[in-house]
């Protein structure tokens, strides 16, 4: 199936550092979302957008359905230990209601 | 909130036997279940779509009588891996959704591993 093009693959960050990663696409999403796993577990919800344009909080994660409908980007500020896992984007296009999965972002803090 | 949950959370099978994985919607009606693999250091990939009530929807390459999935209940759906070989080893997540505009709640994820 297809795939989002999500950027960085890996980050390797100091403790109270800001992170940030995106997710582009050729396909225009109605639904953008933003999924973190970690090993042997299935992906939890971090974030849902729904709307261009939207930008979603959620603690210290920060979230943007891009005006395009093509992109969006996750935040996360003052990174913690607790924050390593991978993150994933995923979009659901116009028709439907499967989901496109990004190839994931691995993230890894420094204490 | 929504939880859906996926048993077992990890199988080992001799090749040839065949597995069944389960993930049951527990608070919710699920009226379409997706399943999916996932390679190590990969992301995840959809096989198939199922209704309730309905044939499922396999992507392209997942041969459906290999992968046989059932989703016969609003709260249950199954995986079963036919005559699993060790290329079938993997991690399975399922994932359910009560419809258009809804959430989408995963399983915990099933490892298989076909020796």
């Amino acid at each position: 199936g297809q795939q989002l093009n999500q950027s960085p693959q890996s980050m390797f960050i100091q403790e109270g550092e800001d992170v940030s990663m995106n997710c582009t696409s050729s396909s225009i999403f109605n639904t953008w979302l933003w999924y973190k796993q970690e090993p042997g577990e299935g992906p939890v919800l971090l974030i849902a957008l729904y709307k261009a344009g939207e930008l979603t909080s959620n603690g210290r994660l920060t979230a943007q359905f891009g005006i395009t409908r093509k992109d969006s980007f996750l935040n996360i500020s003052a990174s913690i230990p607790s924050d390593v896992g991978i993150y994933f984007c995923a979009g659901r296009e116009t028709s439907g209601s499967r989901l496109t999965f990004g190839e994931g972002t691995q993230l890894t803090v420094n204490p | 909130g929504a939880v859906v949950s996926q048993h077992p959370s990890w199988v080992i099978c001799k090749s040839g036997t065949s597995v069944k994985i389960e993930c049951r919607s527990l608070d919710f009606q699920a009226t379409t279940m997706f399943w999916y693999r996932q390679f190590p250091k990969q992301s995840l990939m959809l096989m198939a779509t199922s209704n309730e009530g309905s044939k499922a929807t396999y992507e392209q390459g997942v041969e459906k009588d290999k992968f046989l999935i059932n989703h016969a209940s609003l709260t249950l759906s199954t995986l079963t891996v036919t005559s699993a070989h060790p290329e079938d080893s993997s991690f399975y997540i399922c994932s359910g959704t009560v419809g258009l505009g809804y959430g989408y709640t995963f399983g915990s994820g099933t490892r298989l591993t076909v020796v």
